[in-house]
């Protein structure tokens, strides 16, 4: 139980285009889903925290506008990356918290974006 | 702000030697302390946890108790498998009831036969 999928598992994608990264919860409910930015041999970086039905908070330094989320429901999380460039390649992972339990999360396999 | 810090890799060791992967972290009030592990190609999955000081979290042959007087979480194992090879991550959780986790680096783990 618990798993957390992420699709695509990578993309490359053209510079000035935008990319869609879905999170789904298969087996739980999560009001509640992180995203993370992992650079190569380095730590993971939280982006944003994705509520349903509401609007996401971000972490200082995260632009908003570029990085769209959108959490419509207790099984989804889509980040969307705006008008991507080179700089914005990156693996993109995120979590699912289950409802209700604040100190369990369950990782997606991550997505790994190519930006040219 | 809350961090946390590990120690360098990657570690390489021959199997069923001892093993462990210093972390240390700095927060206000009493975090929660984690360690996740994420084999190759996978996402990462929680090894352990401990809530509060002197806890001891236990998985798998992996161990690493909470000291807070130290600020310390290390990461322990008396005999590891070539199996065990993977990127170990310490994390934090804020007692802001957010569920929000700071993670250290990462420590490459490899292990030989």
């Amino acid at each position: 139980g618990a798993v957390v999928s992420q699709h695509p598992s990578w993309v490359i994608c053209k510079s000035g285009t935008s990319v869609k990264i879905e999170c789904r919860s298969l087996d739980f409910q999560a009001t509640t889903m992180f995203w993370y930015r992992q650079f190569p041999k380095q730590s993971l970086m939280l982006m944003a925290t994705s509520n349903e039905g509401s609007k996401a908070t971000y972490e200082q330094g995260v632009e908003k506008d570029k990085f769209l989320i959108n959490h419509a429901s207790l099984t989804l999380s889509t980040l969307t990356v705006t008008s991507a460039h080179p700089e914005d390649s990156s693996f993109y992972i995120c979590s699912a918290q289950p409802s209700g339990r604040t100190y369990e999360q369950y990782f997606g396999p991550g997505t790994r974006l190519t930006v040219t | 702000g809350d961090s946390v810090t590990q120690m360098e890799g990657p570690v390489t060791l021959s199997e069923e030697a001892f093993l462990t992967i210093n972390c240390t972290y700095t927060a206000t009030g009493y975090p929660s302390l984690f360690w996740y592990v994420q084999y190759p190609g996978e996402g990462l999955q929680l090894l352990l946890k401990a809530t509060k000081a002197d806890d001891k979290g236990s998985n798998k042959g992996f161990e690493a108790t909470y000291r807070k007087e130290t600020t310390s979480f290390h990461l322990e194992k008396g005999s590891v498998q070539v199996s065990d090879s993977a990127v170990y991550f310490c994390a934090l959780s804020d007692r802001g009831n957010t569920g929000k986790l700071i993670f250290g680096q990462g420590t490459t783990l490899q292990v030989k036969p």
